[in-house]
């Protein structure tokens, strides 16, 4: 079995400032963990995967994220927030051998403030 | 590369009607297919997904059914829609030697 868990439904930032959003993971084999981004009224797209390959991946648009495997957290960074980052966000993960293979956190809308 | 063309994307149904989602892919053979749920304010809710042709899983009981006539069509219905049916409705694949999903637009759906 595998879950996720995202802390905090809504976070908000002021334009440059770092963005964190946090990511919890369980899951019974090695994981492939994701981030997506959605903005409203449109479908989910890529921000950055993890894979077993390095642990600190970085993604589009500036983020990136961290593997922690004693922490099994996998939180998205930025270190400066644009106005355009203001979406939410999701947290997902997946182990390999079955066709439902995505399973997603409950997402953070992340605001950013001027 | 891969493509989800999901139609239409929005609609208004009134209760009791039926519905019909369409979702066609391009890029990629035999992939796995999910249709998924947004109510508003709320996470992603995995509904349905397949791994072939008349291979359907459901995941949550409801008043929702789905089929996969070809290998990249995957249909959403419904004979009768409740108001509870409204949200955005997502497909996405998984599929070839990528992990993660690709996602369509969404099918943003109220039912009034």
């Amino acid at each position: 079995a595998q879950s996720v868990t995202q802390l905090g439904s809504h976070v908000s930032v002021s334009e440059g400032a770092l963005v964190l959003l946090r990511c919890n993971y369980s899951s019974s084999v090695p994981p492939y963990l994701f981030w997506y981004v959605q903005y409203p009224n449109q479908g989910l797209q890529l921000l950055l995967k993890y894979t077993s390959a390095a642990t600190l991946v970085k993604g589009i648009n500036g983020f990136e994220a961290e593997f922690k495997k004693s922490e099994t957290s996998f939180h998205l960074t930025k270190p400066s927030a644009h106005m355009s980052d203001a979406a939410e966000y999701f947290c997902a993960v997946s182990s390999s051998g079955s066709a439902r293979q995505l399973t997603f956190g409950s997402g953070t809308q992340l605001t950013v403030l001027p | 590369s891969q493509t989800i063309h999901q139609w239409p994307a929005t609609l208004v149904q009134p209760v009791g009607s039926p519905l019909s989602l369409e979702c066609t892919v391009e890029g990629t053979s035999n992939p796995n297919l999910y249709w998924y749920r947004q109510a508003a304010g709320r996470g992603l809710q995995l509904l349905f997904y397949s791994i072939g042709i008349d291979q359907i899983s459901s995941e949550v009981p409801q008043n929702l059914s789905a089929s996969r006539p070809q290998d990249r069509q995957f249909i959403l219905s419904s004979k009768k829609l409740l108001l509870s049916d409204s949200g955005f409705y997502l497909c996405a694949l998984t599929g070839g030697y990528n992990t993660e999903a690709f996602f369509g637009q969404g099918t943003r759906l109220t039912v009034v």
